[in-house]
């Protein structure tokens, strides 16, 4: 399996409170993304990073912001949590956005 | 921007029975098109995956999957399933157009659960 690791794997906040869910790579990769995965949605892509400082929004990116201060970490932050919010969170990397992602463990966030 | 769609939501079948998992995307330019896996409890990751060539496509574990331009579809297909193969599957496309921006678009999922 790739180099990646999320944390925490699992979280359970309150409504309003900031949240931040951590991404970690050993693989060097250009491209890091953060898909939240919900019954009957598949996954959607919330931002993907290009490089560091690189960043882009994707298809649900309200409510979310990331960062990507090194290659190695890209960091997704909840700034007030929302029931809505409440979903598996996967991180996955690419070299190449062509190429196929490698997934992470998934973070399970709970927003009572 | 580019759309996955993904008929079926659940199948359920037994040991050695043919498998096949629509897939139909939306999106006019050329694209790079995948299905990924996802076993119970694990993460995702990838089955096969077409990008130019040969539109019949083999991937890991018995698994193909045919890329019909006319139809903007890529079905997924297994002769004989194993219990095993009970798993989630989820169709996705990349469009190629820079334009589109570097996303990959993921289809609903179909849960596939396989009767021993």
């Amino acid at each position: 399996d790739a180099g990646i690791t999320q944390s925490p794997r699992h979280k359970v906040t309150e409504t309003g409170t900031p949240v931040t869910l951590r991404c970690h790579q050993t693989e060097n990769h250009r491209y890091m993304y953060w898909y939240r995965q919900d019954p009957g949605h598949g996954l959607r892509l919330i931002h993907y990073s290009y490089g560091v400082k690189d960043t882009d929004k994707g298809e649900v990116s309200d409510g979310y912001s990331v960062s990507r201060s090194k290659t190695e970490d890209f960091l997704l932050t909840l700034e007030s949590a929302t029931s809505s919010q409440t979903s598996v969170y996967f991180c996955a990397i690419s070299t190449a956005t062509n190429e196929k992602l490698f997934f992470g463990s998934g973070t399970q966030l709970s927003v009572l | 921007a580019q759309s996955v769609s993904q008929h079926n939501h659940h199948v359920i079948l037994s040991e050695a029975a043919s498998l096949e998992l629509g897939c139909n995307y939306s999106y006019g330019g050329t694209v790079n098109l995948f299905w990924y896996v996802q076993y119970p409890g694990q993460h995702l990751q990838l089955l096969l995956k077409y990008f130019s060539g040969d539109p019949l496509v083999k991937g890991i574990k018995g698994f193909e999957a045919e890329f019909i331009k006319s139809k903007f579809s890529f079905n997924l297909r297994k002769p004989s399933v194993q219990w095993s193969d009970t798993a989630e599957y989820f169709c996705a496309v990349n469009a190629r157009d820079k334009a589109a921006g570097n996303k990959l678009t993921f289809g609903g999922g179909t849960r596939v659960l396989v009767k021993p």
